[in-house]
């Protein structure tokens, strides 16, 4: 199984403010990708990158971006947050010619 | 896009008890997933299952993939079963995980 890790686990901050959150794996998986997910509801693909210098939007838009500058990290930025930023926010790690995605624990975003 | 399915959207147990949880997706897929949402939010992976039957302790998920759905068996239930369940599926061809709606799972003492 892969370890991914997220940073914050819980972040609450004002409107405006410019935030990264922070994907780290640790199993050298090509693969990475961020999903948004309402309490309870179904994830939203928002973006994925199938190596360094690759990035793609996925199937929701989002204001946010992302960066893959190294294979085992791929952070996501928000330049000015919103409370409708609200959100978890899921990333993921898939080894290339594998099949499964493994979660990192998640980071809970609140924007006041 | 493909389309997933998940059955009930929600259920209530008592401990001990047994229940299926189910998945329809719309088209033919190369990669099925069951996760489990723990109430602190994380994903745990059960089961990698694009066709065929696989069993890890309590849990077992069977999957046809020639009529496109898949189950997801839980026997003799505790309240650590408690969740969010997800199937997801890779359109064949295609790489990028759909997810259905959850089946939330509340298992009473």
């Amino acid at each position: 199984e892969a370890d991914i890790y997220q940073t914050p686990r819980y972040l609450v901050i004002g409107t405006g403010k410019k935030i990264t959150l922070e994907c780290s794996q640790t199993m050298g998986h090509d693969k990475m990708y961020w999903y948004q997910q309402d309490p309870g509801m179904e994830l939203h693909l928002i973006h994925y990158s199938y190596g360094v210098n690759s990035t793609e939007k996925g199937d929701l838009s989002s204001e946010s971006t992302v960066s893959r500058i190294r294979t085992e990290h791929f952070p996501l930025t928000l330049e000015s947050a919103r409370p409708s930023h609200t959100s978890q926010y899921l990333c993921a790690s898939q080894g290339l010619g594998l099949y499964e995605q493994y979660f990192g624990p998640g980071t809970r975003l609140t924007v006041t | 896009g493909i389309q997933v399915e998940q059955s009930p959207p929600d259920l209530i147990l008592q401990e001990g008890a047994n229940s299926t949880l189910r998945c329809n997706f719309s088209d033919s897929v190369n990669n099925l997933q069951w996760f489990h949402q723990n109430p602190w939010g994380q994903l745990i992976n059960l089961f990698y299952i694009p066709s065929g039957t696989k069993q890890n302790g309590r849990l077992s998920a069977t999957t046809v993939a020639t009529e496109r759905y898949s189950l997801l068996y839980i026997s003799s239930s505790q309240t650590t079963d408690s969740g969010v369940y997800f199937c997801a599926v890779v359109k064949a061809a295609g790489n990028k995980l759909t997810f259905g709606g959850g089946t939330r799972v509340l298992v009473k003492p």
